[in-house]
């Protein structure tokens, strides 16, 4: 069984600057997050993406967007970047369908993302 | 809205001794599920345990176990028999039913000595 692949592993950008970050989800997973996680905090929820569509989102702005494959691979696009930006990136895959509740999400190795 | 607090920035134990890293929880869902996550210095968080708010029994996995109050709204987390391997973040999360993200918290760093 394969687990969640994030690539790449490093990525140094600068101000204004266009990124996108790439995850392959767990087989059998059909339910993708993405995740910020800024130094000596806790991630902070992007979105979701469930069969190709937007599922959800969290208090981000618009210049962050992603997208959903056939496949079930995501990736997560972040236009204009600002310094702000620079984080460790988790995508998360899951199934759902599972006992409500329970939604058990596996992470990928993230992405750090610095922006100068 | 969800808020997850855990209050320990940094906790240390000796090898081989019991550790409780403590959360407390906030939501209004009588429905919603409890995670802790281990996340080494790799980054790549960990699921370690889950608790259901309708679980009758407290939640364990080996090593790890969930001492679960609702009353009190925490959620804390046992590690027995600490490991050196045991070094690392700990986050605490929680996923309300029917919502589809994880909120956690700011994580406790739990360093493990010889």
């Amino acid at each position: 069984e394969t687990g969640v692949t994030q690539s790449p592993t490093h990525l140094i950008k600068t101000r204004g600057q266009q990124v996108t970050l790439r995850c392959s989800s767990q087989s059998g997973h059909n339910t993708v997050s993405w995740y910020q996680q800024a130094l000596g905090q806790g991630p902070q929820f992007i979105f979701q993406y469930y069969r190709e569509e937007e599922n959800g989102r969290g208090n981000f702005p618009p210049r962050f967007s992603g997208l959903q494959f056939p496949n079930y691979s995501s990736e997560l696009n972040v236009n204009a970047l600002e310094l702000d930006d620079s984080a460790l990136y988790l995508c998360a895959s899951s199934s759902q369908g599972m006992l409500a509740g329970y939604n058990e999400q596996f992470f990928g190795p993230g992405t750090r993302l610095t922006v100068l | 809205a969800q808020k997850i607090t855990q209050t320990q920035p940094g906790m240390f134990v000796q090898e081989k001794e019991a550790v409780t890293l403590d959360c407390t929880y906030d939501t209004s869902d009588p429905s919603y599920g409890l995670f802790w996550y281990k996340q080494p210095s790799s980054g790549e968080m960990i699921f370690l345990i889950y608790q259901g708010s309708y679980d009758q029994q407290n939640a364990t996995e080996g090593r790890y176990s969930l001492n679960f109050q609702k009353a009190r709204k925490s959620a804390n987390l046992v590690i027995s028999a600490s490991q050196l391997g045991d070094s690392a973040m700990y986050f605490c999360a929680m996923r309300e039913t029917g919502f589809q993200k994880l909120v956690f918290g700011t994580g406790t760093r739990l360093l493990v000595s010889p």
